[in-house]
């Protein structure tokens, strides 16, 4: 069954403004990651964040975890046209270790 | 550049074609997959490789045939395609199937369009 979903499914902001992504997952998980993915390219990996880790920072990207609603967000602070781009969280199976990804969040910064 | 490499880019076939899509990683890692992203479905598994054995099919169709040659090259060799096998086809490698060993390596995906 699908693990991830994402909302909103579309966000469009201004440069210089926050964005904020939510992902929702169904079963028990390892770890989260979190991808983006230019349009028509390959995705590439963001960041992962341990099942037993609440919050975690790399540049201007800040994500969160909480295992109890099974629940993930990412923050991007100061936009920038190049942050244009979907973005997936991606769980792991923890029967196989195998990724299963959400449907993405399209994000579209303005200049 | 993320250490993988697709070919073709883009692929038009007929139905009655027989195409192969080249994936090519030298990041040293264990483990390769194939993807299809079709639009506004989620990232969908097809295969999973572990040093060149495969360990996961999932219900693919046989038209879609991989082969894993050794652990740097994986191919998608396709036959008698459907137009809703139209889609994105990525090719991803990590190290491994645990923890930071599971973030995955993607190529730029072959765009493949079935006529």
């Amino acid at each position: 069954s699908q693990q991830g979903e994402e909302d909103p499914q579309a966000l469009s902001i201004q440069e210089g403004e926050n964005a904020t992504m939510n992902c929702s997952y169904k079963t028990s998980i390892n770890n989260l990651q979190w991808y983006r993915q230019n349009s028509g390219r390959g995705l590439v990996h963001l960041i992962l964040i341990r099942s037993n880790e609440r919050e975690k920072h790399s540049g201007r990207l800040r994500v969160t975890l909480d295992t109890s609603k099974k629940s993930s967000s990412l923050l991007i602070t100061a936009s920038r046209a190049a942050d244009t781009a979907s973005y997936f969280c991606a769980t792991d199976d923890t029967g196989f270790q195998k990724l299963v990804f959400g449907t993405g969040t399209r994000l579209l910064v303005s200049p | 550049e993320t250490g993988v490499t697709q070919t073709p880019r883009h692929l038009v076939m007929g139905m009655t074609n027989k195409k192969s899509l080249k994936c090519e990683q030298h990041l040293g890692h264990n483990a390769m997959y194939w993807y299809k992203q079709s639009a506004k479905k989620p990232l969908e598994l097809m295969f999973v490789y572990s040093l060149e054995e495969r360990v996961e099919n999932n219900s693919v169709p046989s038209r879609f045939s991989p082969e894993c040659p050794n652990s740097s090259h994986l191919f998608l060799h396709l036959h008698t395609l459907q137009p809703e096998d139209s889609a994105l086809y990525l090719c991803a490698s990590s190290p491994g199937f645990t923890g930071a060993k599971n973030i995955q390596y993607f190529g730029a995906g072959t765009r493949l369009s079935v006529l």
